[in-house]
C-alpha cells in the first residue's frame, strides 16, 4: 500500500530522443506527486511535481502524465540531453500531517551523445 | 544549491560508536526531514520534526533519534553503529507541504 513502484531501472536514450520514466502507486491516498533527479555525489533535486487533480504538467523539456484511475504517473524528457544523465527518483506524498515522501527505486538515466 | 547545507560531508567511524549528523534548513523553512540512502534499501524516510516538534516517524531504528532546535537547524544521533548503517544521510526541508529541498548529504562509512 505504501509502495511507488517504478520502471524502468535503467535506460539509454540517444541524444535529441525521449526519455520516459514511469511510476505506479496503489494508496489513493497519495496527493502529492514529486520527481527529483540526483547526480553522482549529490542530494536529490525536485524536478518537478503534479497533483491528482491535474493529468498533465510540463516545465520545459519535462512532462508529468498523470493517469488517477490508474494509479501510474510518467516522466517524459523531451530532446534528451547529455547532461541529463542521472539517476531520477518518482516519489508520493501522502495525506497526513507529515507529508512524507515515499520514494520509487530509481532510473538511472544514460543520455549517449 | 538548495539552501539545506548538511555537516560533515563525510565520517568515517568504527562499529558500536556513535555519531552527530547536522541539518540546517532553508531560511523560513520549519519542516526537516530525514533519510537515509542506501543500495539495497534506495531512499527511505526515517523521521520529521516542524517547528522543534517529532511530526512523524518512519523506518527509523531505536538506535536513531533526531531533534530539532529552536533555530530550526536538526540533528540525526546515530549510535551503537553496525556496519549495514553505512549510507548516505540526507536532509531535506519544506515551507508547504511536499515541496522538499534536499541538501547534499553526509556519507557515513562504518568500519
Amino acid at each position: 500500500q505504501q509502495q511507488v513502484k517504478q520502471s524502468p531501472q535503467s535506460l539509454i536514450v540517444q541524444k535529441g530522443g525521449i526519455s520516459i520514466i514511469n511510476c505506479a502507486y496503489e494508496n489513493t491516498a497519495f496527493d502529492y506527486f514529486p520527481w527529483y533527479q540526483q547526480f553522482p555525489g549529490k542530494g536529490p533535486a525536485l524536478l518537478i511535481a503534479i497533483r491528482p487533480d491535474v493529468s498533465e504538467k510540463k516545465e520545459g523539456r519535462f512532462t508529468i502524465s498523470f493517469n488517477k484511475s490508474a494509479k501510474q504517473f510518467s516522466l517524459h524528457i523531451m530532446d534528451s540531453q547529455p547532461g541529463d544523465s542521472a539517476t531520477y527518483f518518482c516519489a508520493a506524498s501522502l495525506v497526513d500531517s507529515s507529508y512524507k515522501l515515499i520514494f520509487g527505486s530509481g532510473t538511472r538515466l544514460l543520455v549517449r551523445p | 544549491d538548495s539552501g539545506v547545507t548538511q555537516t560533515p560531508k563525510h565520517l568515517i567511524t568504527a562499529t558500536g560508536q556513535r555519531v552527530t549528523l547536522r541539518c540546517s534548513p532553508r531560511s523560513g523553512d520549519l519542516s526537516v526531514y530525514w533519510y537515509q540512502q542506501s543500495l539495497d534499501q534506495g531512499l527511505q524516510f526515517l523521521i520529521q520534526y516542524y517547528n522543534g516538534e517529532e511530526r512523524a516517524k518512519g523506518n527509523i531504528l531505536e538506535r536513531f533519534s533526531a531533534q530539532q532546535f529552536p533555530d530550526l537547524h536538526s540533528e540525526l544521533n546515530l549510535s551503537s553503529l553496525e556496519l549495514g548503517d553505512s549510507a548516505l544521510y540526507f536532509c531535506a526541508s519544506s515551507v508547504a507541504e511536499g515541496e522538499q529541498y534536499f541538501g547534499p548529504g553526509t556519507r557515513l562509512t562504518v568500519t
